[in-house]
């Protein structure tokens, strides 16, 4: 069956990195995203990964392993606004999403 | 980047009626919108993918008959929950993709629709 998994909840203090991790099985694959989630608030997108390697995005950079079934979210300098749910999503071969639970991230002074 | 709109964003309404929850591309045509459910501290659940100009196609589990999508325009799609219940109450989301300018994949997502059914 198709799978998403990733941590449910993180914690990390103001000013430092954190790196969320997420591993996926699906039929086919065609590209790993990452959405941010405010509470009461639709989805963002953050990244979006399809070949083998890091992508860095300002503050933010994601990772990327086929071979593993393994991507990580990378959040350095964190800000209180961080505080959010990550959302792992994998695109099978119909181009359809498998979303994660999402990991919520809370971010202390 | 491409701006999806949903409106309403919050509604109530009684046991019983019907709600109708619009989802528009502002700037670029969307032959296909995505409709999806989440309750509280979980994540989105695909409903159905909506083309334009012909059915949706539902998800196991989601009621055709219950959750009505009509994708009638390139910009426009709605979804209207029949004869609502308390337990449908939830954050209804629409994405789109812009497939006119280079699939990239990204999805584009509407505000979100909060649903409380008396």
């Amino acid at each position: 069956g198709q799978n998403i998994d990733q941590p449910t909840e993180m914690t990390a203090t103001e000013g430092a990195i954190v790196q969320i991790n997420c591993t996926y099985q699906t039929s086919g694959f065609n590209g790993l995203f990452w959405y941010q989630q405010h509470a009461g608030e639709a989805p963002t997108f953050l990244s979006y990964n399809v070949l083998d390697g890091l992508e860095e995005k300002g503050r933010f950079s994601s990772f990327l392993s086929r071979s593993k079934g393994y991507s990580y979210l990378l959040l350095k300098e964190l800000q209180m606004k961080d505080s959010a749910s990550y959302l792992c999503a994998a695109m099978d071969s119909n181009y359809q999403l498998i979303w994660g639970a999402g990991t919520k991230l809370i971010i202390k002074p | 980047g491409a701006v999806v709109s949903q409106h309403p964003s919050w509604v109530i309404c009684k046991s019983g009626t019907s709600v109708k929850i619009e989802c528009r591309s502002l700037d670029f045509q969307a032959t296909t919108m995505f409709w999806y459910r989440q309750f509280p501290k979980q994540s989105l659940m695909l409903m159905a993918t909506s083309n334009e100009g012909s059915k949706a196609t539902y998800e196991q589990g989601v009621e055709k008959d219950k959750f009505l999508i009509n994708h009638a325009s390139l910009t426009l799609s709605t979804l209207t929950v029949t004869s609502a219940h308390p337990e449908d109450s939830s954050f209804y989301i629409c994405s789109a993709r812009d497939t006119t300018s280079g699939d990239t994949g990204e999805l584009f997502f509407g505000e979100g629709s909060r649903l409380t059914v008396l």
